[in-house]
């Protein structure tokens, strides 16, 4: 069955700190790896994707994401965070060849970023 | 930038009543999703919907579901007689093809409460 994992569930981060969020994925075939952002009220926007070739994949707002196939990961990085990146995280996988049948989502992670 | 528009924000409704969820998707556009997110839980995919009729169905996506595109504009997600358990976010997706090569365009969200 396919799944997504995120490890962190709420992750406190003091502003132009480190960030990295961890993805965990089990798909059948090949995959394709998504994070998307939700900030206070707002609706779930794309930040960075992965389909294929270079597993460092750099997304919108600074933020990029490794692939590690040996290690079925595609963990969130940034190297310094702002108060805005407040938000809710989320990884998402789909199978290549069609969305159709839709993202499986990973449980999300909130992210509070304190001044 | 072109966005996916979900009406209402929050609704809420009795149990066993009937409610209907309505989305605009981007205009160009040819292929519609609903997710949902039970308040802590992952977002979940429930159908996809192209030409007319339903791609894939989650096992969410039982017979008190529905979905059409009654006008060329909008896309509902009708909820025949809601149950406790139908209290959630949810989301109307579109994209411009099938295939999450080309991503997804979220809406900001329609939180049902049943109560």
């Amino acid at each position: 069955a396919q799944s997504v994992s995120q490890h962190n569930h709420h992750v406190i981060l003091s502003e132009a700190a480190s960030l990295e969020l961890g993805c965990n994925y089990s798909y059948g075939g090949t995959v394709n790896l998504f994070w998307y952002v939700q900030y206070p009220g707002q609706h779930l926007q794309l930040l960075l994707k992965y389909f294929s070739g270079d597993p460092l994949v750099k997304g919108i707002k600074g933020f990029e994401a490794e692939f590690i196939k040996s290690k079925f990961s595609f963990n969130l990085r940034k190297p310094s965070v702002q108060w805005s990146d407040t938000a809710e995280y989320f990884c998402a996988a789909a199978g290549q060849g069609g969305g159709a049948d839709g993202l499986t989502f990973g449980k999300g992670t909130h992210l509070i970023i304190q001044p | 930038e072109p966005e996916v528009t979900q009406t209402p924000s929050h609704q809420v409704t009795q149990m066993g009543q009937e409610v209907i969820l309505r989305c605009v998707p981007i205009s160009n556009h040819l292929y519609f999703y609903w997710y949902r997110q039970i308040l802590g839980q992952k977002v979940e995919f429930l159908v996809s919907f192209y030409n007319n009729e339903i791609s894939e169905k989650s096992e969410i996506f039982d017979d008190q579901f529905s979905v059409e595109r009654p006008d060329g504009s909008n896309f509902t997600l009708k909820i025949r007689s809601t149950k406790l358990e139908d209290s959630a976010m949810y989301f109307c997706a579109s994209s411009p093809t099938t295939g999450v090569n080309y991503g997804y365009t979220f809406g900001s969200g329609t939180r049902l409460t049943v109560v």
